[in-house]
């Protein structure tokens, strides 16, 4: 079935770093990729999608990819804030009748 | 109007009482979703609504009971909950169940079985 790998958290960095969390999946046929942001205490908020490959996603200063050659849509944001702290979720949507399919989470923390 | 709502945003309840979940959408999506959440985990879905009808039960057990009254609501009653039910519930809609549409989140209803 379609699954998603995320990297492992938790992952730490010094505000205005450079943030990389990795993110490949298996699915068959065309799915849709997504990234949700989830801030301690809240529910999931969309922070980008794409559709078809080579699609690049980009909101808040995040930005993925959708590599269909690696099967990847790895997240990035060039300079990080303490506000970026939050736990991070790849996800798809194949054809499995609508489901997400959630990678494990990846937990970031930004310090001053 | 882009937002979720869920009531209650906590609730404590003991293992013998009743109580229900509620969800509301005003963004016209005809698909409803519950999830549940424990901490550092993604959420694991429950239960998909589209049109008002059921169309998907991850075999929940039967103490979660969901409810879908009219196209903007969504209900998940409880009953005879376990401990091991204490979680964050997640409602989520999106504008129909096929196709590349994203669901959009509720901030969930905290819960906790004692």
């Amino acid at each position: 079935g379609d699954s998603v790998t995320q990297m492992e958290g938790p992952v730490t960095l010094s505000e205005e770093a450079f943030l990389t969390i990795n993110c490949t999946y298996t699915a068959t046929g065309y799915p849709s990729l997504f990234w949700y942001v989830q801030y301690p205490g809240e529910g999931l908020q969309l922070l980008l999608k794409a559709t078809k490959a080579d699609d690049k996603g980009s909101n808040k200063g995040f930005e993925a990819t959708y590599r269909k050659e690696t099967t990847s849509f790895h997240l990035e944001k060039g300079s990080v804030q303490v506000s970026d702290s939050a736990v991070y979720f790849c996800a798809l949507r194949g054809n499995q009748g609508g489901k997400l399919i959630f990678g494990q989470g990846t937990e970031l923390s930004v310090k001053p | 109007d882009t937002e979720v709502t869920q009531t209650p945003k906590h609730l404590v309840m003991g293992m013998t009482n009743k109580k229900s979940l509620k969800c509301e959408q005003h963004m016209g999506h005809r698909a409803m979703y519950w999830y549940k959440q424990k901490a550092k985990k993604p959420p694991e879905l429950m239960f998909v609504y589209s049109y008002e009808k059921l169309s998907i039960n991850e075999s929940v057990p039967s103490r979660f009971s969901p409810e879908c009254p009219n196209s903007s609501l969504l209900n998940l009653h409880l009953h005879a909950l376990q401990p091991e039910d204490s979680a964050l519930y997640l409602c989520a809609s999106s504008q129909a169940l096929a196709g590349a549409l994203e669901q959009f989140f509720g901030p969930g209803t905290r819960l906790t079985v004692l």
